[in-house]
């Protein structure tokens, strides 16, 4: 089955410093959306970034990823965290047909952005 | 962003017993999940709902869970009877286009 992986269940970045949140996965699917969504504490996950191309990068709120299909990556990066930051981060895949967009979920990582 | 909201936030009951989660979806969105998270693992795939039907479910998914959107109301997932391993954070979705935008979630514990 598909699976996504995201290897590290909690980055503690310092306030300004840059911060990367690894996520590769695994499908069968031909045709994949992938997505970065992000969780504030006692709030709903919301979209942070959406992309199906590959070796296109893709930009929102400062943070930017770019699908690598070759490496099977869609890698979370900032150039400058802030405290804002600071929230739990979920990379999820759907295949694009057949499937009615079903997400999958990584376990998410927690992001601590420290002054 | 679209807003989608669900009610109870959190709900304790008695293993056995009958619980309704509902969920008020984005108004024009047409396509509906439910994803459920037990404590410390991921966010897991329940089941799918279009046009008044259930399109995918995953194994997750029991004959005790039921689904419904009864005239254009609440999504609704039941759950009769009860287990405690249904324990769990169950979200809401709903879509239009490619992007989910999910609920905050209903704090199911079963005692």
């Amino acid at each position: 089955g598909d699976s996504v992986t995201q290897t590290e269940g909690l980055v503690t970045v310092t306030e300004g410093l840059p911060v990367k949140l690894n996520c590769t996965y695994q499908t069968t699917y031909l045709t994949i959306a992938f997505f970065w969504y992000v969780q504030y504490l006692n709030e709903a996950p919301q979209v942070l970034l959406r992309s199906s191309t590959d070796n296109k990068r893709t930009e929102h709120q400062g943070f930017h990823a770019t699908l690598h299909k070759s490496s099977s990556s869609f890698h979370l990066q900032k150039s400058s965290a802030q405290l804002s930051d600071s929230a739990l981060y979920y990379c999820a895949l759907s295949g694009e047909s057949g499937s009615f967009n079903k997400l999958t979920f990584g376990a998410g990582t927690r992001l601590a952005v420290c002054p | 962003g679209p807003k989608v909201l669900q009610i109870p936030s959190h709900q304790i009951i008695d293993m056995g017993q009958m619980v309704t989660l509902n969920c008020d979806p984005v108004s024009n969105h047409l396509y509906f999940y439910w994803y459920k998270q037990i404590l410390g693992q991921q966010m897991e795939f329940l089941v799918n709902f279009y046009n008044g039907k259930v399109m995918e479910k995953s194994k997750l998914f029991k004959d005790q869970f039921s689904v419904e959107r009864p005239d254009g109301s609440y999504f609704t997932l039941k759950i009769q009877p009860t287990a405690l391993e249904d324990s769990a954070v169950y979200f809401c979705a709903s879509r239009l286009g490619d992007t989910q935008y999910f609920g905050p979630g209903t704090r199911l514990l079963v005692l």
